[in-house]
């Protein structure tokens, strides 16, 4: 089943505000990653994160792996229409059963 | 460089037909799984596979076979389709953890 659990599900916010998903984990994680769905598309991989208190950038997104490994954080800064979609985070490192979970659904009102 | 291709797109089954889903990927990954996705379930594993001739399933196997003949080909068998399994298909292949998944574009399955 699913090793890391991702909060909120949803989440709706106006064009320009901030947002913030976490995953959190009561295992230390090896690595985690980050993914991407557009509303009727597919997931896209975004990054990996692999070292304690990681943290790296991507224009407006701000990617963070805690120090214990436990947990995770995507932070968007001024968010666009463009941003909509589901994120997802994901740890299998070598156990491949392991499974996406359901994400958070980002919804930007222009 | 094409990546995950998955054929057909769209498919409309009726309740106990069989068919197969096509997945090929040319980036040499050895690791190839199946996912469906339903509204408000996120990404459920189907089967997956570390190589060629090595398969395994995931949590949701019941009714879905899969083999792997080739490196590139991982087709996914619905036996005999029933409504339960309208969803949308995605095949993902990486190589074997080091980077990320790369998805398919999908397939969106209805079972009448």
């Amino acid at each position: 089943g699913q090793q890391v659990m991702q909060i909120p599900q949803y989440q709706h916010v106006q064009e320009g505000e901030d947002f913030t998903t976490y995953c959190n984990s009561s295992t230390t994680l090896s690595n985690i990653q980050w993914y991407k769905q557009r509303p009727g598309g597919h997931p896209v991989f975004l990054i990996q994160l692999v070292k304690s208190g990681e943290v790296k950038k991507q224009k407006r997104l701000t990617f963070q792996f805690g120090e214990a490994k436990k947990n995770s954080s995507l932070h968007i800064t001024a968010t666009q229409t463009t941003d909509v979609g589901t994120y997802f985070c994901y740890s299998g490192g070598s156990n491949y059963k392991l499974t996406f979970g359901k994400g958070t659904l980002l919804t930007v009102n222009p | 460089n094409a990546g995950v291709t998955q054929t057909p797109k769209f498919q409309v089954l009726k309740t106990g037909q069989s068919m197969t889903l096509q997945c090929a990927q040319d980036m040499n990954h050895e690791y190839m799984s199946w996912y469906r996705q339903d509204p408000g379930m996120g990404l459920r594993l189907i089967h997956y596979s570390v190589g060629a001739g090595i398969t395994d399933q995931g949590e949701v196997p019941n009714g879905y076979n899969v083999s792997r003949s080739t490196t590139e080909d991982f087709p996914l068998r619905l036996l005999s389709a029933a409504p339960s399994q309208t969803s949308v298909y995605f095949c993902a292949s990486s190589d074997r953890g080091v980077s990320g998944y790369t998805f398919g574009s999908g397939t969106r399955l209805t079972v009448v």
